[in-house]
C-alpha cells in the first residue's frame, strides 16, 4: 500500500539553527500539507500546498517557516531559525481524492 | 468555540466489547468532511474512517463504524470487538468547506479535537 514517507524521523537541533523536514508524498496526490503536534496537545495546522504554491496558511506559519517542492518529488518544510517552542511532532500529509493519508512524522527537538 | 470536541479524555473497555467515542463538530457550512485518526504511542496517525456531510449512509470500514447525526453535529465512532492493538489516541477532525476539484474529490486542512485515549483491557 503506497505510503508518505518522511525524514528524519527524529532531530535534534540548536536554538537558531535551520532544519529542513521532508517528505514524500504519494505519487498521484496533488494536495500536501503540513501539521504539527506539541507533545501532549493536538495536532495543528501549519499549510497547505497545491500546484507549487501555498493555497492556505495557518497564524503558526511565521516567516520562520517555508515549504516547497524542489524537485517536484520531495515536500519540504524548512524553519529557518528554530526556537524551543518548534519542538514537536510535525506530520507531513498528502491527499488524492478526499482522504488526507499521514506521514509516520518528523520528531523535532530544540534545545 | 471548539469546531470539534472530544469530551472523553480516557476511555477504557474490555477486549471483544464494543466502544464507542464521541466527537461533537460545529460549522456553519454545508458541506464538509469528518474524519477519524488513530495514534499508537509509536507517533504516527492513521486514517482510519471518513463521513462526507451529504453522505445519507453512515461509513464503515471494517471494525469501524461512523454514528453520524447531522441534526445533532456528532460524529462518534464505534469500534466493535475491541483487540488489545486498538489501544491508542483517537482523534476526530473536520474539513470545512469540502472544497470541490476537479476529479469530484474534495481538500482542504483538517481541525482537529483533543484526542481519546482509548485502552483496551485484556
Amino acid at each position: 500500500e503506497p505510503e508518505v514517507t518522511q525524514t528524519p524521523s527524529h532531530q535534534v537541533t540548536q536554538m537558531g539553527q535551520e532544519v529542513i523536514l521532508r517528505c514524500v508524498p504519494i505519487s498521484n496526490h496533488l494536495y500536501f500539507y503540513w501539521y504539527r503536534q506539541i507533545l501532549g496537545q493536538k495536532v495543528e495546522f501549519l499549510v497547505s500546498f497545491y500546484n507549487n504554491e501555498i493555497s492556505e496558511k495557518s497564524e503558526i506559519f511565521d516567516d520562520q517557516f517555508s515549504v516547497e517542492r524542489p524537485d517536484g518529488s520531495n515536500f519540504t518544510l524548512k524553519i529557518r531559525s528554530t526556537k524551543l517552542e518548534d519542538s514537536a511532532m510535525y506530520f507531513c500529509a498528502t491527499q488524492g481524492n478526499t482522504e488526507a493519508f499521514f506521514g509516520q512524522g518528523t520528531r523535532l527537538t530544540v534545545v | 468555540a471548539q469546531k470539534i470536541t472530544q469530551t472523553q479524555p480516557g476511555m477504557f473497555v474490555q477486549e471483544k466489547e464494543a466502544v464507542t467515542l464521541d466527537c461533537t463538530y460545529d460549522t456553519s457550512d454545508q458541506s464538509y468532511g469528518l474524519f477519524w485518526y488513530k495514534q499508537p504511542s509509536s507517533g504516527e496517525m492513521i486514517f482510519l474512517i471518513y463521513q462526507g456531510s451529504y453522505d445519507e449512509q453512515n461509513a464503515t470500514e471494517g471494525r469501524y463504524s461512523l454514528n453520524f447525526q447531522k441534526a445533532r453535529k456528532s460524529a462518534n465512532l464505534v469500534i466493535s470487538a475491541s483487540q488489545l492493538g486498538d489501544s491508542a489516541m483517537y482523534f476526530c477532525a473536520m474539513r470545512e468547506g469540502n472544497r470541490q476539484v476537479n476529479y469530484g474529490g474534495s481538500q482542504g486542512n483538517l481541525i482537529f479535537g483533543k484526542g481519546t485515549k482509548l485502552s483496551v483491557k485484556p
